[in-house]
């Protein structure tokens, strides 16, 4: 059964920092590209940032461009997302996703429960 | 980015009654390999996002038969032959074709 779980969400004040990570476990954990996406309070769903499954290729939503990091550990089945200079338009639940490598088009396969993100004084 | 846009924002439906939502798309969504990367996700309260329709009208295991999906271009629907009450909660499609992938609004879907 494939299963990813997101930790590490929290409160954090703006400019700040924070990492968050998803475990995986269910499926082989290279072959998949994994992404994050969120969800704002009351809005809707949104693309954040990809990487493929050997982590040599990131993307990134314009929105977050140098100022969020995804990486991945294939060892330890774990995803990351750095977050530096945090606004308070990033508060949101972030989820984890995947997809097998090489797909096109039919994206975000398995979702994890979601890590709530609140950045605020 | 490839912007999609939903219709209604909110949705009130009858129990066993018929609903439809529409998606259309800034520019088309077929693609160069003759596939049409139109999926549509729902996310019920408290539970995370599910796909129910890939490729415009292609069911996920276990999506029940009264989803449906259909169009082509730039102008797609999901219709729901009869609301249940597990029918609850937000919808939106999703474009693949073009990088990166973007979500509609979400309508939501909720009983009268």
């Amino acid at each position: 059964e494939v299963q990813l779980v997101e930790s590490g969400g929290g409160l954090v004040q703006p400019g700040g920092s924070l990492t968050i990570s998803c475990t995986a476990s269910g499926f082989i954990f290279r072959n998949y590209a994994m992404t994050w996406v969120r969800q704002a309070p009351g809005k809707g769903l949104e693309w954040v940032s990809a990487i493929s499954g050997s982590g040599a290729t990131p993307h990134y939503a314009d929105i977050v461009k140098g100022r969020f990091t995804i990486s991945r550990d294939n060892s330890q089945n774990t995803l990351y997302l750095q977050m530096d200079s945090l606004r308070g338009d990033d508060t949101a639940v972030y989820y984890c996703s995947n997809w097998p490598e090489g797909v096109h088009g039919v994206f975000f396969d398995y979702w994890g429960q979601g890590t709530l993100v609140t950045v605020s004084s | 980015d490839v912007v999609m846009i939903q219709s209604p924002l909110s949705l009130p439906v009858t129990l066993g009654q018929p609903a439809s939502i529409s998606c259309r798309s800034g520019q088309s969504l077929a693609y160069s390999d003759g596939n049409t990367y139109l999926n549509w996700f729902q996310l019920r309260p408290g539970q995370s996002p599910r796909r129910l329709i890939y490729k415009v009208s292609n069911r996920e295991s276990g999506v029940p038969d009264r989803f449906s999906g259909s169009g082509s271009g730039t102008d797609f629907t999901l219709k729901i032959s009869r609301v249940e009450a597990e029918d609850v909660g937000v919808y939106y499609c999703m474009q693949g074709t073009h990088w990166p992938p973007t979500f509609g609004g979400g309508t939501k879907v909720e009983i009268k």
